[in-house]
């Protein structure tokens, strides 16, 4: 079925260094590809997104890459802070037979001072 | 702007009871929602796709008979757990799609639900 694997589990990353997450999807028809910010006890805050005719995407800190060949998607976090530790969760939408997404496991991102 | 709220936030009812959660999306409107089940350390895992007007879609082996969702209008769905169990704590969060849009989807705050 449908799937998308996200590494690492877990993330540890002194401040000011940067952090990469990546992800990979199964299912082909997928065409639009979030990544969402979870602090604890909240809802999931969309942080930025991609659309599968574009490679890349910026803004300020944080940039999406997206290879559509390998179906492989990934954020990268420069001049990490403190108040960037949370959850990140990546997924892979598609509009076709209705909006779905699957989401990725998630992130823990822990950033040190 | 794309405000989902939820309410409540937190509920805690008895076994055999039943809880209404309410989303609502305040400075849009939404022609989609989604219900979403999130367990403690894990990912969210989509119980159902609501549509303004018409009956809610279900992900396979979530029982609508016991997770009653109702999208009255463009800016309100509402969940109801029937006959709550212990094992229905979860933490509970919706999701709305505005109307001009085929892609986004902004999320409520959740709602956390202890079943006793």
């Amino acid at each position: 079925g449908e799937n998308v694997e996200q590494h690492p589990s877990t993330l540890s990353v002194q401040e000011g260094d940067s952090a990469v997450i990546k992800c990979t999807y199964s299912d082909s028809a997928s065409n639009y590809f979030p990544w969402y910010k979870q602090e604890l006890g909240k809802g999931p805050q969309l942080i930025i997104d991609i659309r599968s005719n574009v490679g890349e995407k910026k803004d300020q800190r944080i940039a999406v890459t997206l290879n559509k060949t390998a179906k492989h998607f990934s954020l990268h976090i420069t001049e990490t802070q403190p108040e960037d530790s949370a959850v990140y969760f990546c997924a892979a939408g598609k509009v076709a037979g209705g909006f779905k997404t699957i989401f990725g496991a998630g992130t823990r991102l822990f950033v040190k001072a | 702007g794309a405000v989902v709220s939820q309410h409540p936030s937190w509920v805690i009812c008895k076994s055999g009871t039943s809880v209404k959660i309410e989303c609502r999306s305040l400075d849009f409107q939404a022609t989609t929602m989604f219900w979403y089940r999130q367990f403690p350390k894990q990912s969210l895992m989509l119980m159902a796709t609501s549509n303004e007007g018409s009956k809610a879609t279900y992900e396979q082996g979530v029982e609508k008979d016991k997770f009653l969702i109702n999208h009255a209008s463009l800016t309100l769905s509402t969940l109801t757990v029937t006959s709550a169990h212990p094992e229905d704590s979860s933490f509970y969060i919706c999701s709305a799609q505005p109307r001009d849009t085929n892609y986004e989807q902004y999320f409520g705050p959740g709602t956390r639900l202890t079943v006793t």
